[in-house]
């Protein structure tokens, strides 16, 4: 089975353009989750998304927002960026064992704005 | 919030000597998850633990819950070059929503 890709893998934008990130889960992986990794907060989760709803979100401004589509693939946009959006995003697909989801993470994409 | 601490933040050991991080948690977790990130990489499940006093072995890392569902920890016994990486614990406080540690960052010295 094919990984979870996400596109593009590097992003270069400026302060107040906005972004958007894709994200494709594992076949057959209906939650995909957003994620925040920076050397200094480490990774914060920013939202989930089951069937085309978001389940569960973050502690992350209205900026940040999401979306999932009726094929699974998920996106998230950023508007208005700023200085320390500069991160590197990643996405997770998870499927259901029994108790607990295990998440498959993408390789992310590595957001820079300057 | 609901946070994961984690500890140490970085550990540095020479090739053949054992390695352990803890997670701790002030409120009870359902389950915690444990993540292997090597550099330039993105994290790769572990194994998950959901019993009070539950422990897991793989190869030669070893995986405990406490017996309160409020720590964990990870030990590598005789480390290897392939360990290097982050190791991040992930805990779950009853939703699928997981809440990540700071991660340790584990550098082998050969």
């Amino acid at each position: 089975k094919a990984g979870v890709t996400q596109t593009p893998r590097y992003l270069i934008k400026t302060r107040g353009q906005q972004v958007t990130l894709s994200c494709s889960p594992i076949s057959g992986h209906r939650s995909v989750s957003w994620y925040q990794q920076t050397p200094g907060q480490g990774l914060q989760f920013l939202f989930e998304y089951f069937s085309e709803t978001q389940r569960n979100k973050g502690n992350f401004p209205g900026r940040f927002s999401g979306r999932q589509f009726s094929n699974s693939r998920s996106e998230m946009n950023v508007s208005t960026l700023e200085l320390g959006d500069s991160a590197l995003y990643l996405c997770a697909s998870s499927i259901y064992r029994t108790g607990y989801y295990e998440q498959y993470f993408g390789p992310g994409t590595r957001l820079t704005v300057t | 919030g609901q946070q994961v601490m984690q500890i140490p933040q970085y550990q540095h050991v020479q090739e053949g000597e054992d390695f352990t991080t803890y997670c701790n948690s002030s409120t009870t977790l359902s389950n915690i998850q444990w993540y292997k990130q090597r550099p330039g990489g993105h994290p790769v499940f572990l194994i998950q633990l959901v019993k009070s006093g539950e422990v897991k072995k793989q190869k030669r890392l070893t995986f405990q819950f406490g017996e309160a569902k409020k720590n964990s920890s990870l030990h590598i016994t005789a480390t290897q070059t392939t360990d290097v990486g982050t190791y991040f614990c992930a805990g779950s406080f009853g939703n699928e929503k997981l809440t990540f540690g700071t991660g340790t960052r584990l550098t082998i010295i050969p």
